[in-house]
C-alpha cells in the first residue's frame, strides 16, 4: 500500500548533525515533489522544505529557520527521501514527517514521523 | 515567514456547523489558489481533507468544505460529529515558492 515510513530521529546536541531518511513505497516516486514537515512537541506544523520531482538543485526550497543548515535530497532509484540537518538548535527539537505533495501545498500521503531531540 | 492566523479554538454541538478561518496576506492566501485543510487527532500524523480552496480528496466526508475571499480562507465542517473533534491547520502555497501553515484550530465537539 501507499506509505511513507521515517526514520534516523534521535537525540543529538546542540551544534550537532543528524541525517533524516523516507523510504516510499506504493507510489510513483519519481514523480512527486516531496516535503518534511516537523511539529515542535505540543505545539503547529511547520513547513520545512521541499524538493521537486527530479531532485534538482533549482527545486529545492527552504523555510527562512532552516535554510543554510538543513540540506533536502532524494534519490529516485531507491525510492527515498533524505534530510541532512547540521548546526542543530533546541528550537528544531520536533517530530519530522515527509509528505508527498500532490500538488502546492497539497500533502496527501504521510509518514509516522521520527523524532529529533537537540539538548545537551 | 509568519504563520497564517487561525483561531485557537472553536467549538460546537453535534449536528450544527461551524467554519474555522484562516487569515493570510497578499503573497499567499490572497496570491493563489493553493489553500489546503488538514486534520489531526491527538498522537497521528495530518490528514489532507481539503485542497485548491474548495477541492476535497477522495473518501473525505462531504461535510467538509472550503472557501476563500481575498486573503481569507475558511473550512466549514457541517453536521458536526463527536469524531470531528480534533486540530486542523491550514497551509498555502506562497510567492516564495515555500509553504505557510496555520497555528491550528482546536475544535471541540460538546
Amino acid at each position: 500500500q501507499v506509505q511513507l515510513v521515517e526514520s534516523g530521529g534521535g537525540l543529538v546536541k546542540p551544534g550537532g548533525s543528524l541525517r533524516l531518511s523516507c523510504a516510499a513505497s506504493g507510489f510513483r516516486f519519481k514523480d512527486h515533489y516531496m516535503s518534511w514537515i516537523r511539529q515542535a512537541p505540543g505545539k503547529g506544523l511547520e513547513w520545512v522544505s521541499y524538493i521537486g520531482s527530479s531532485g534538482s538543485r533549482s527545486t529545492m526550497y527552504y523555510a527562512d529557520s532552516v535554510k543554510g543548515r538543513f540540506t533536502i535530497s532524494r534519490d529516485n532509484a531507491k525510492e527515498s527521501l533524505y534530510l541532512q540537518m547540521n548546526s542543530l538548535r533546541a528550537e528544531d527539537t520536533a517530530l519530522y514527517y515527509c509528505a508527498r505533495e500532490e500538488q502546492q501545498g497539497a500533502f496527501d500521503i504521510w509518514g509516522q514521523g521520527t523524532m529529533v531531540t537537540v539538548s545537551s | 515567514q509568519s504563520a497564517l492566523a487561525q483561531p485557537a479554538s472553536v467549538s460546537g454541538s453535534p449536528g450544527q456547523s461551524i467554519t474555522i478561518s484562516c487569515t493570510g496576506t497578499n503573497n499567499d492566501i490572497g496570491a493563489y489558489n493553493y489553500v489546503s485543510w488538514f486534520q489531526q487527532h491527538p498522537g497521528k500524523a495530518p490528514k489532507l481533507i481539503i485542497y485548491d480552496v474548495n477541492h476535497r480528496p477522495s473518501g473525505v466526508s462531504d461535510r467538509f468544505s472550503g472557501s476563500k475571499s481575498g486573503n481569507t480562507a475558511s473550512l466549514t465542517i457541517s453536521g458536526l460529529q463527536a469524531e470531528d473533534e480534533a486540530d486542523y491547520y491550514c497551509s498555502s502555497y506562497t510567492s516564495s515558492r515555500t509553504v505557510l501553515f496555520g497555528g491550528g484550530t482546536k475544535l471541540t465537539v460538546l
